[in-house]
């Protein structure tokens, strides 16, 4: 059964640095790989989606790395903000499935 | 372009009683999906569909119901309601599996 996890929960960085998030996964076996932003009381908006053919997405300041065969992703802040501070899920969709599998998010705190 | 839609925002039902949580997106997508998110806990595929007329159970269906007429529509019925199915409830659409997944503002579900 794939599992999804995200390490370390809660996460607080001082404005300006730049941030990596963990995203790993048990089963190597998946089509895509999608990065979410929720903030406190809204919806989830996507960030990044990766198919299991890219090593890499990029959108502005954000870049989302995927190792399939060690079952991993990392989302990459450059040049955090205030703004950034929000959750952050990682999702996978399995090669045999239609649903995709949620990780419990890391929560980032930029620190003014 | 609303994207996806739901009704109500916030929402106190009674224990027993019934309700029906609205969906709707206007992106001609195929696939919806009906999650619940718990503190702590993540997002939890309640029901989904891949097209009018079909649906599926995911990982947490009992309690709740659905049906898929049109398109566009993708209402959650909760029948029978109890203080176990207070949450916070998203719904989302896609092209397909294999696409990004856009999510409704969600919601928030009280059960007294």
């Amino acid at each position: 059964k794939q599992e999804v996890t995200q390490i370390p929960a809660a996460l607080s960085v001082p404005e300006g640095e730049n941030l990596v998030l963990n995203c790993s996964f048990t089963d190597s076996a998946i089509y895509n790989l999608q990065w979410f932003r929720q903030d406190p009381g809204k919806g989830l908006t996507s960030l990044l989606l990766i198919q299991s053919s890219q090593r890499e997405q990029t959108s502005g300041r954000l870049n989302a790395s995927l190792d399939k065969s060690s079952g991993r992703s990392t989302l990459y802040i450059a040049a955090s903000q205030p703004g950034d501070s929000a959750t952050y899920l990682c999702a996978v969709r399995p090669s045999r499935d239609d649903k995709i599998i949620f990780g419990k998010g890391t929560r980032l705190h930029i620190l003014p | 372009n609303a994207g996806v839609t739901q009704t109500p925002k916030f929402h106190i039902l009674k224990i027993g009683q019934s309700m029906t949580l609205q969906c709707t997106q206007d992106m001609n997508h195929n696939y919806m999906y009906w999650y619940r998110q718990d503190p702590g806990m993540g997002l939890k595929l309640i029901y989904y569909s891949v097209g009018a007329g079909i649906t599926d159970k995911g990982e947490v269906p009992n309690g709740y119901n659905v049906s898929r007429s049109t398109t566009e529509d993708f209402p959650l019925r909760l029948e029978l309601a109890a203080p176990s199915q207070t949450s916070v409830y998203f719904c989302a659409s896609s092209q397909s599996s294999y696409n990004e997944q856009f999510f409704g503002p969600g919601t928030r579900l009280t059960v007294l």
